[in-house]
């Protein structure tokens, strides 16, 4: 089965501090990561994708197979980062996205 | 232009009752989904439409859940004989369907309690 995990429920940052957001997957077929972000009142909207190999808003993401970890992390954390962040797969070939629990950032100014 | 939308953003109902929710994709999305997040959980996948395909039901949970889709229009989730489990928000999200790997818009959920 597949399956995300991201053990951080919570995870509170100092402005200007670095942010690491981590996820872990099963490992099973061929798999695309995603990260998806919910800010305050808004929807569900993507961030990045592992395939696009960019950065957005500053972070970025790093397919590791060997740790079968796809970790969000961005260097200076500003305030407006604060949201609710979703780690997602899914199977080459297979449309229907697989989610994480959910990490809810703080940014403390 | 407008994105996904979905109807209503609230719904309150008794234990037993039958609920529908509308989603509307946006235009000229062929994929459309659904998923529920209860409390504290991720986002469960429970259907996919694409275009004139049979739909992908595999993540429904049971058969008190069913979703019909109109064309590439609007889709209906139908949820029989609501259980107090049911309660959590419905998502619904489409993407273009032009190529595998599209990406997926959201809309902003409907709030389900069942009381």
């Amino acid at each position: 089965a597949q399956r995300v995990t991201q053990p951080e429920k919570l995870l509170s940052v100092f402005k200007g501090a670095p942010v690491e957001l981590k996820c872990n997957y099963s490992y099973s077929g061929s798999p695309e990561l995603f990260w998806y972000v919910q800010y305050s009142r808004q929807r569900l909207q993507l961030l990045l994708r592992h395939i696009s190999r960019e950065s957005i808003k500053g972070f970025t993401a790093d397919l590791n197979k060997g740790e079968t970890s796809f970790h969000l992390k961005k260097p200076f954390a500003q305030e407006e980062d604060s949201a609710m962040y979703y780690c997602a797969r899914r199977n080459f070939g297979n449309e229907k996205l697989t989610f994480g629990t959910g990490t809810r950032l703080t940014i403390i100014p | 232009g407008a994105g996904v939308s979905q109807s209503p953003s609230n719904k309150v109902t008794e234990k037993g009752k039958d609920v529908e929710l509308r989603c509307d994709p946006i235009s000229g999305h062929t994929a459309l989904y659904w998923y529920r997040q209860r409390l504290g959980q991720g986002l469960e996948f429970l259907i996919y439409f694409q275009g004139n395909s049979a739909p992908d039901k595999s993540g429904l949970p049971s058969d008190r859940f069913s979703a019909e889709r109109t064309g590439e229009s609007v889709s209906t989730l139908t949820i029989q004989r609501t259980q107090q489990e049911d309660s959590a928000v419905y998502l619904c999200a489409s993407s273009s369907g032009t190529s595998l790997g599209d990406t997926q818009y959201f809309g902003p959920g409907t709030r389900l309690t069942v009381l």
